[in-house]
């Protein structure tokens, strides 16, 4: 079946404009998490969605960063103001309710000039 | 200190050889281990997942939980140029939703 996927696969945007992405789990996972990777950092953990609601919004770096779900499938993540450390590839992934096992989408390489 | 220790190579091996891949973890609560194989530009996939201490093995791959030592391992039998990519181990308090916590991934080149 359909894996993760995700939109944009690249996206290049001025320092201070607003970006949003996309994520489209797999059909029937009803578990969503946002993660970042990048050079320095390796891969972090922003948030997590359970249906549209998020129980752990521990990871967000700052209140410019901000998450929704919808419907229970897709989310988009959005960056207000960006700066050029939000420079990274965004990582969703998705499990089924109680499982363990998240499966990741291939990322948006974003790069704030 | 990080939660999650992983030498980040790069490891270069010999096609045919059998390739272990480690990592150390401070935080005695995670249950959950995985090991995800990811290739340049793409995202991580999944190949291995345990629960506690044990033994699991999958084809040519076996991964190795010691809690008592906070260590995993992954071992690679007869490696083979496609599995040159970045191994990432990953870790799970609790489960039923929870983030992941990764090491810093080891870059592998298997050699003709």
């Amino acid at each position: 079946g359909a894996g993760v996927s995700q939109s944009p696969s690249n996206k290049v945007t001025e320092k201070g404009k607003d970006v949003e992405l996309r994520c489209d789990p797999i059909s029937g996972h009803t578990a969503l998490y946002w993660y970042r990777q990048s050079l320095g950092q390796g891969l972090e953990f922003l948030i997590y969605f359970q249906g549209n609601s998020a129980p752990d919004k521990s990871g967000l770096p700052s209140d410019r960063f901000s998450a929704e779900r919808t419907g229970g499938s897709v989310s988009t993540l959005t960056i207000q103001r960006t700066q050029q450390e939000d420079s990274a590839v965004y990582l969703c992934a998705s499990s089924r309710r109680r499982g363990n096992e998240q499966y990741f989408g291939p990322g948006t390489r974003l790069t704030v000039t | 200190q990080k939660e999650v220790e992983q030498d980040p190579g790069p490891l270069s091996v010999p096609e045919g050889a059998i390739v272990s891949l480690n990592c150390t973890y401070s935080n005695s609560a995670f249950q959950y281990f995985m090991w995800y194989r990811q290739y340049s530009r793409k995202g991580p996939e999944l190949l291995m997942y345990t629960y506690s201490s044990g033994n699991k093995e999958d084809g040519r791959f076996t991964a190795q939980v010691d809690k008592s030592s906070k260590y995993i391992s992954l071992f690679i039998r007869d490696s083979q140029p496609s599995d040159s990519a970045t191994y990432l181990c990953a870790m799970m308090l609790t489960g039923g939703g929870n983030k992941l916590t990764f090491g810093t991934g080891t870059q592998l080149k298997v050699e003709l």
